[in-house]
């Protein structure tokens, strides 16, 4: 597609349930990264793909958060037994090469806001 | 580590006047930084970035930084704000590499008309 494309583009979920987010990044981009932004604040980075390989997780804030990229293209960010802590925007960002945004920019979707109610 | 600190999270200005958005970093090794704009309902768009080289760092949109060391400073400057440049500006740092990238907590651009 001509860019990344994220969905859904809202979701409300109930505390306790489990959500699935969903990355198209632009295609042929190897890296993928994905990022929270709180109400109010900067994004802040939860993890990173390079390929299939999720070479950082660091970022994700608990054992509640998985992401995966199985086929190196499409990411799916998981959130288990959501939290009211968890309302925030997510957004996921791809680049075309292995180094990540230094040298080449990293493009970012619209996000999905999340608000657990 | 790195840190982004935006000084104002709020500015005004009126249409054709200078834009002047503040951003001091911290970081233990040289910085790349970046400038990122995000209009609403919308994602980031880099706006520029510095990693080696010249100080001054024309980007898109009429908009230039400066990245001066000694001041551990990367202030966004436009010579004359548009109706079209009302967004949120976001300052970032990482220290090199693919290294995940450290945002400040942004500033909203208002333009009054």
């Amino acid at each position: 597609g001509a860019g990344v494309s994220q969905s859904p583009r809202y979701k409300v979920a109930k505390r306790g349930q489990d959500v699935a987010l969903r990355c198209d990044p632009i295609s042929g981009h190897v890296s993928l990264f994905w990022y929270q932004q709180a109400l109010g604040q900067g994004p802040e980075f939860l993890t990173y793909f390079q390929n299939e390989a999720q070479l950082d997780k660091s970022g994700l804030p608990s054992d509640r958060f998985f992401a995966e990229r199985p086929e190196g293209s499409v990411s799916t960010l998981k959130i288990q037994r959501t939290q009211q802590e968890d309302s925030a925007v997510y957004l996921c960002a791809s680049s075309t090469q292995g180094a990540g945004i230094i040298n080449t920019e990293a493009f970012f979707g619209q996000g999905t806001r999340l608000t657990v109610v | 580590a790195q840190s982004v600190t935006q000084l104002g999270s709020h500015v005004s200005v009126s249409e054709g006047a200078l834009v002047l958005l503040r951003c001091n970093y911290s970081s233990s090794v040289p910085p790349y930084l970046f400038w990122y704009v995000q209009y609403p309902n919308q994602g980031l768009q880099l706006l520029l970035k510095y990693t080696t080289g010249a100080t001054l760092v024309k980007g898109i949109n009429g908009f230039e930084a400066e990245f001066k060391k000694s001041e551990t400073s990367f202030h966004l400057t436009k010579p004359s704000a548009h109706m079209s440049d009302a967004a949120e500006y976001f300052c970032a740092v990482t220290p090199g590499g693919y290294q995940k990238v450290t945002f400040g907590t942004g500033t909203k651009l208002q333009v009054i008309p």
